[in-house]
């Protein structure tokens, strides 16, 4: 199985922020990684796919950025609405591991 | 609008067997590859099982291998996993999710709650 390491776990930032969360592939994936939210309670929601591509309808101060095997997501200017909980994924080879997952809170 | 609808889930013993649904509406269900993802109780996502467009295809997690069966009838735009000799540690929201061309999960239901119990 592809290991996926997400970190941190969790973070507090202040409202206008800038946000990164980082994941790590434990073998070449290619670009076939994708970044959910999940707001306390709710459905995952996909944000980005591809590892920078921005899902239809999703904020632009969201972002994503590759270096090898080293994914980031970018959240450029925390807004209130953004705390949740962020899962990277791996879309390359069955089975589909997802990241740890990291808390997002305002301070 | 694309909505994926759950069912199926509850209180089921140990070594019990529980089938969930996902009726799907607002797409071409017949042209999507589906999977279902678990959320266990204040824990991360795992993926579970996947199945092609046609059906003829599936995959499983090595942790529901042989005990979960996923499959699909395209004419009633709904998507099933039987569950069979169920565990404390399956204990879980289940989720339904189309899987796009790219391999990424881009609609998702509101998630049934399954709990192994005795």
């Amino acid at each position: 199985d592809i290991q996926m390491t997400q970190s941190p776990s969790s973070l507090s930032a202040s409202v206008g922020d800038r946000v990164t969360v980082t994941c790590r592939a434990g073998q070449n994936i290619a670009t076939y990684l994708n970044w959910y939210q999940q707001k306390p309670g709710k459905a995952p929601k996909l944000l980005i796919y591809a590892a920078s591509t921005l899902q239809s309808g999703v904020p632009s101060r969201f972002s994503g950025s590759t270096s090898g095997t080293d994914f980031t997501l970018t959240i450029s200017g925390l807004q209130p609405e953004d705390v949740a909980s962020y899962y990277c994924q791996q879309s390359y080879r069955v089975p589909y591991t997802f990241g740890q997952g990291t808390k997002l809170e305002i301070k | 609008e694309v909505q994926l609808l759950e069912s199926g889930g509850g209180l089921v013993q140990p070594g019990g067997s529980l089938r969930l649904s996902c009726a799907a509406s607002g797409f071409t269900f017949s042209s999507y590859a589906m999977s279902w993802v678990r959320q266990s109780p204040g824990k991360g996502l795992e993926w579970v099982s996947a199945i092609t467009d046609s059906g003829r295809t599936t995959g499983y997690a090595d942790s529901v291998k042989g005990r979960f069966t996923i499959s699909r009838d395209n004419s009633k735009n709904t998507l099933y996993v039987q569950m069979s000799s169920l565990r404390a540690e399956d204990t879980a929201v289940y989720y339904c999710a189309t899987r796009s061309e790219g391999r990424y999960f881009n609609y998702w239901g509101q998630g049934t709650l399954v709990t192994v119990s005795s």
